[in-house]
């Protein structure tokens, strides 16, 4: 089944533990991407990749890293989480730059809610 | 900046009834324009995406969509609410000549649909 499957989907954690928030997809996608969502605000980009070591900063990139060794992954880190990063997460895949070609949406995957006390 | 606009962060309706979301871009350039449901509790999926082919564009579960650029808008629509419809819905858009990465999302609207 094509999917983007992130992990974990719950995570409570404390001010400045390093965690990382795994995203991979099945679909050899070349572009994926990073967003927070939170109440009010919509869905705002954290990091995006056009392709395999390549990435770009979106609109909320500070307090964020991500890297795109293999084209099926992208996981997203929090070097120095803090409570100002608590938020539900999604990551999102596309074949190439959603729009660039008639059949390119983009496919999110369920989620990931972070909680930093 | 460039942005998207969507009126109203709630919008209630009747089972039966029109809805109507609005969407509204900021760009002299039509850029491509996509509308995305999102369901409790999981990701967004796409309903219909504008990409200058058509200006009435039909989409997933009845839902349309029409781009009108004297009014840089692209407003949702479906013409009978079902319960199932219950969601919340994005507005995005990806402007040409910006961010070749960026998709820009509007802040969304809930939809509810009494019985």
């Amino acid at each position: 089944e094509a999917q983007v499957t992130q992990n974990p989907r719950y995570l409570i954690t404390v001010t400045g533990k390093k965690l990382t928030v795994t995203c991979s997809q099945n679909m050899n996608h070349e572009y994926m991407s990073w967003y927070r969502q939170d109440p009010g605000l919509g869905l705002r980009q954290i990091y995006y990749s056009m392709n395999v070591e390549v990435t770009d900063k979106g609109d909320v990139p500070e307090g964020y890293k991500v890297s795109r060794k293999e084209k099926r992954n992208f996981p997203l880190i929090l070097e120095s989480p803090s409570p100002n990063q608590t938020s539900l997460y999604f990551c999102a895949s596309s074949v190439s730059l959603p729009g660039q070609r008639n059949n390119s949406p983009l496919h999110f995957g369920n989620g990931t809610r972070l909680t930093v006390t | 900046a460039q942005s998207v606009t969507q009126l109203g962060s709630h919008v209630s309706v009747s089972e039966g009834a029109l809805v109507l979301l609005r969407c509204n871009y900021s760009s002299s350039v039509p850029p491509y324009l996509f509308w995305y449901v999102q369901y409790p509790n999981q990701g967004l999926q796409l309903l219909l995406k504008y990409t200058s082919a058509a200006t009435l564009v039909k989409g997933i579960n009845g839902f349309e969509a029409e781009f009108k650029k004297s009014e840089t808008s692209f407003h949702l629509t479906k013409p009978s609410a079902h319960m199932s419809d219950a969601a919340e819905y994005f507005c995005a858009v990806i402007y040409y000549g910006g961010s070749q990465g960026n998709l820009i999302f509007g802040k969304g609207t809930k939809l509810s649909v009494k019985p």
